[in-house]
């Protein structure tokens, strides 16, 4: 079946470790986004990618890091630059960004630093 | 920049009642999409109905159907004959052709008491 996958589905990390989240989608999507969302806040984006090794900044982008070496995988690394970087992260592939294709999204990670 | 507002934090609907989540949106561009997507308990992003702005005719999937008025930039989704499982966030959402971003709104939170 083919979908977007997001791993862990809850991490826990100690505060000023950097941490990786895992997301990896087999819909062959050009475009991949990464959410954050915070109780009131709704989806805040922090980084995007269009093609493969491209990506630009969102929103929130300061204290995240992102790689696109493959067409299927974004990880997003929080680093402890994040001040505050307990949330629950989502993310999200489309067919080709700037068309207005649906966004299909995984099912999130709740990152929580103690 | 873009813009999307839900200015209705939480809502409450009778069951097989009718209601109607509000949202506006900011833009200069004239061609764009709007979506409406639906987040669960579960925290599974779904999407529940897509408007293409060049089309005049409102969207419309069983249930679901959408008020858009672009003159005003409001892009309103009416859900009729509310059902228990319809209880979720929904969020309002914008993707422009000329920028790749999806922008959400703060998100709306349905009720639905029996």
């Amino acid at each position: 079946d083919g979908g977007i996958t997001q791993s862990p589905k809850y991490l826990f990390r100690k505060e000023g470790q950097n941490v990786t989240l895992s997301c990896e989608q087999n819909l062959n999507h050009d475009a991949m986004y990464w959410y954050r969302q915070d109780p009131g806040q709704g989806l805040r984006l922090i980084y995007y990618s269009q093609i493969v090794n491209d990506f630009q900044k969102g929103d929130i982008a300061e204290g995240y890091s992102v790689s696109r070496e493959k067409k299927e995988s974004f990880p997003l690394t929080v680093t402890s630059a994040q001040k505050n970087p307990t949330a629950f992260y989502l993310c999200a592939s489309s067919v080709q960004a700037g068309t207005g294709s649906e966004a299909f999204f995984g099912q999130g990670t709740r990152l929580t630093v103690v | 920049a873009q813009t999307v507002t839900q200015s209705q934090p939480e809502m409450s609907v009778q069951e097989a009642e009718t209601v109607t989540l509000s949202c506006t949106y900011d833009t200069s561009e004239s061609d764009y999409y709007l979506f409406w997507y639906k987040q669960p308990p579960s925290r599974q992003m779904i999407l529940v109905i897509r408007q293409e702005a060049y089309k005049q005719q409102n969207a419309t999937e069983n249930r679901f159907s959408v008020n858009f008025q672009k003159a005003a930039k409001s892009f309103s989704l009416k859900i009729s004959d509310s059902q228990l499982g319809d209880a979720a966030m929904y969020f309002c959402a914008y993707a422009g052709l000329r920028d790749d971003k999806i922008i959400f709104g703060k998100g709306t939170r349905l009720h639905i008491l029996p």
